[in-house]
Parts: C-alpha cells; sequence; structure tokens
C-alpha cells in the first residue's frame, strides 16, 4: 500500500512568517513528488514538483526531498494571508500511472 | 499545462437517476483521472481512462456504478449512476502533464443527491 502521510493541521502561521508543511511517504519506489494548493471550493493546482535530493525554490516556496528519510516538504517564505489553503503532497511511484495524494495540510495565514 | 474544463460545474439530482460529467481538454492527452472529493477529505482516484481501452478502476469503484467513456484524445465523460446521497461530492477530472507525472485538475461537478 502506498501511503502519503501529511499532518491535517490546522496550522497557523503570523503573515510573514515561514509556514513549514511536511510529508512522509511509505513507498521506496517513489520516485516524483509535487506539492498542490487547494482554496475551498476550487480545485487543486499544482504548485512545486521535485525529484532530487535537497532543495527546489521557486519564490517564496522551496520544495525539499530527503530519500532516505522518506520525507518532503514545503516551506512558504513570508507567508501572505493569500496562502491560506489546503496543501495537497502527491507522490508518483515507478510503474503507476496514478499519483498518491496525502490527505493535506489546512494552513491559515494570520494577518 | 492543459486548460480543462467540466460540465456541468454543479447539479442537484433526485436519488436514483443518473448524471453524466463530460472533461474537455484543449490539447491531446494520453491520460485522463477521475477522482471523488467528498467535503473536508483529500481526492480518492475512481479510475484511470486511456483512450481506446477501458478505464482501469480503483478498488472500491465499479463500472456498471461508474461508467467512462473516453472517445479521443481530448475528451472523457463518467456518469454516476443510480445514485444515492452517499454520492454526493465533488468530482473532478484530471489530465497528466506533458512529461513529468504531474496532473492538472479541472474545476470540478458539485453533486448534490436528494
Amino acid at each position: 500500500q502506498k501511503e502519503v502521510e501529511q499532518n491535517s493541521g490546522p496550522l497557523s502561521v503570523p503573515e510573514g512568517a515561514i509556514a513549514s508543511l511536511n510529508c512522509t511517504y511509505s513507498d521506496r519506489g517513489s520516485q516524483s513528488f509535487f506539492w498542490y494548493r487547494q482554496y475551498s471550493g476550487k480545485s487543486p493546482e499544482l504548485i512545486m514538483f521535485i525529484y532530487s535530493n535537497g532543495d527546489k525554490e521557486d519564490g517564496r516556496f522551496t520544495a525539499q526531498l530527503n530519500k532516505a528519510s522518506q520525507y518532503v516538504s514545503l516551506l512558504i517564505r513570508d507567508s501572505q494571508p493569500s496562502d491560506s489553503a489546503t496543501y495537497l503532497c502527491a507522490v508518483h511511484v515507478a510503474g503507476a500511472n496514478n499519483l498518491f495524494f496525502g490527505t493535506g495540510t489546512r494552513l491559515t495565514v494570520i494577518p | 499545462s492543459a486548460v480543462i474544463s467540466q460540465k456541468p460545474s454543479r447539479d442537484i439530482c433526485q436519488r436514483g437517476t443518473s448524471l453524466t460529467i463530460q472533461c474537455q481538454v484543449d490539447s491531446q492527452v494520453t491520460m485522463m483521472f477521475w477522482y471523488r472529493q467528498q467535503p473536508g477529505q483529500s481526492l480518492t482516484l475512481i479510475a484511470t481512462a486511456n483512450q481506446g481501452s477501458e478505464a482501469t478502476y480503483e478498488s472500491g469503484f465499479v463500472i456498471d456504478k461508474f461508467p467512462i467513456s473516453r472517445p479521443n484524445l481530448t475528451f472523457s465523460t463518467l456518469t454516476v449512476s443510480n445514485m444515492s446521497p452517499e454520492d454526493s461530492s465533488i468530482y473532478l477530472c484530471s489530465v497528466e502533464g506533458s512529461s513529468t507525472y504531474e496532473q492538472y485538475f479541472g474545476p470540478g461537478t458539485r453533486l448534490t443527491v436528494t
């Protein structure tokens, strides 16, 4: 069974702080990792993907991958109220056609 | 990324009836996926639809209840048959990206069964 675990939250951070969202996965065959943002009442939107160990930065977002620890995280710097959403972690396992999604972490950025 | 549309955006249906949801993509894609998302929950994959072949259903979902068509590389439909209130959910289609297994989602169909 390919499990993707996330803390459900809610995670609350003040505006301007760093929000740290974490995800662990069980299948060592996992090769690609994705972060989606989902606003209430909207569909998921892809914001980051990472394949290699280390950090990948895109604007205020940084994805971090540690395959040895089976851990992927998303850091949001200078958090804004507009970042308030549910963040879904998704994993692609070699040989599978689909992604495996975590249950999501709800983030609230307090002005 | 592809532009994906779904019809209808929402519907209220009576128990025992069926609803067909359409998913249209502005470019040709090989893989299309259908998900269900119940309020406050994460995504549950219903089935994967490849053009020219039968859809592959996940455990707990059967073709008689959720028949899927995939007539070409830009279009798919999902039918929710013999609906019950438990089928009330958001139904999402997604397509695979060009090279990296990412998926892009349509806007969703909010279904309420009374």
